[in-house]
């Protein structure tokens, strides 16, 4: 039982270029998150999912996009990176919207 | 909107110490409050929570009061360990089940 899994750990992008986190989950669980984690500024929450095929927006969701085509992975998508998305990016994953959400172990993305 | 306010850090202790992070909190309603912890290189973790006025939530040898009149959530732990260092975040649940975390309190023990 990995929990959830975030792939990649690291990477670093140049202004402009398009990239994809993936999360898993092993644990079925209908909702899944994503958040970007910043110096000062504690998690935010960028898009999430109550279910397989549904995403909503968060607080942050400009310039991010997201796919739940699977119930097991949540994919977040950047199309045309910005200097500004330069984060930490947390993945979570809970039974439902009262249940105690489980985090991956994060992505730290860099565009320079 | 609802939001939480923690103390800055960083915290550096010795080992054996009391550890306080004052957290208060902005919401309509009655929200449920947490606290979670994470280790280096590590995703949160749950730590405690507490869902309604004068709960304690407690854990690992960790505690938290939900004070409605003061509004407040203070994390405090009697005697630290080397183990604790981490960084602490306090949240909050809203009637629309959203979390709000705060910035997060970095605490470094010291043996």
């Amino acid at each position: 039982n990995a929990g959830v899994t975030q792939t990649p750990k690291f990477r670093v992008l140049k202004t402009g270029q398009s990239m994809t986190l993936l999360c898993a989950q092993d644990m079925n669980h209908e909702y899944m998150y994503w958040y970007r984690q910043d110096p000062g500024m504690g998690l935010r929450l960028i898009h999430y999912s109550v279910g397989e095929g549904t995403t909503a927006k968060g607080e942050v969701p400009d310039g991010y996009n997201v796919s739940r085509l699977k119930k097991q992975n949540f994919l977040l998508g950047l199309e045309s990176a910005a200097p500004s998305q330069t984060s930490v990016y947390f993945c979570a994953s809970s039974r439902g919207r009262d249940y105690e959400q489980y985090f991956g172990p994060g992505t730290r993305l860099t565009v320079t | 909107g609802d939001s939480v306010t923690q103390m800055e850090g960083p915290v550096t202790l010795s080992e054996e110490a009391f550890l306080t992070i004052n957290c208060t909190y902005t919401a309509t309603g009655y929200p449920s409050l947490f606290w979670y912890v994470q280790y280096p290189g590590e995703g949160l973790q749950l730590l405690l929570k507490a869902t309604k006025a004068d709960d304690k939530g407690s854990n690992k040898g960790f505690e938290a009061t939900y004070r409605k009149e003061t509004t407040s959530f203070h994390l405090e732990k009697g005697s630290v360990q080397v183990s604790d260092s981490a960084v602490y975040f306090c949240a909050l649940r809203s009637t629309d089940y959203k979390l709000s975390f705060g910035a997060g309190t970095t605490v470094t023990v010291r043996a």
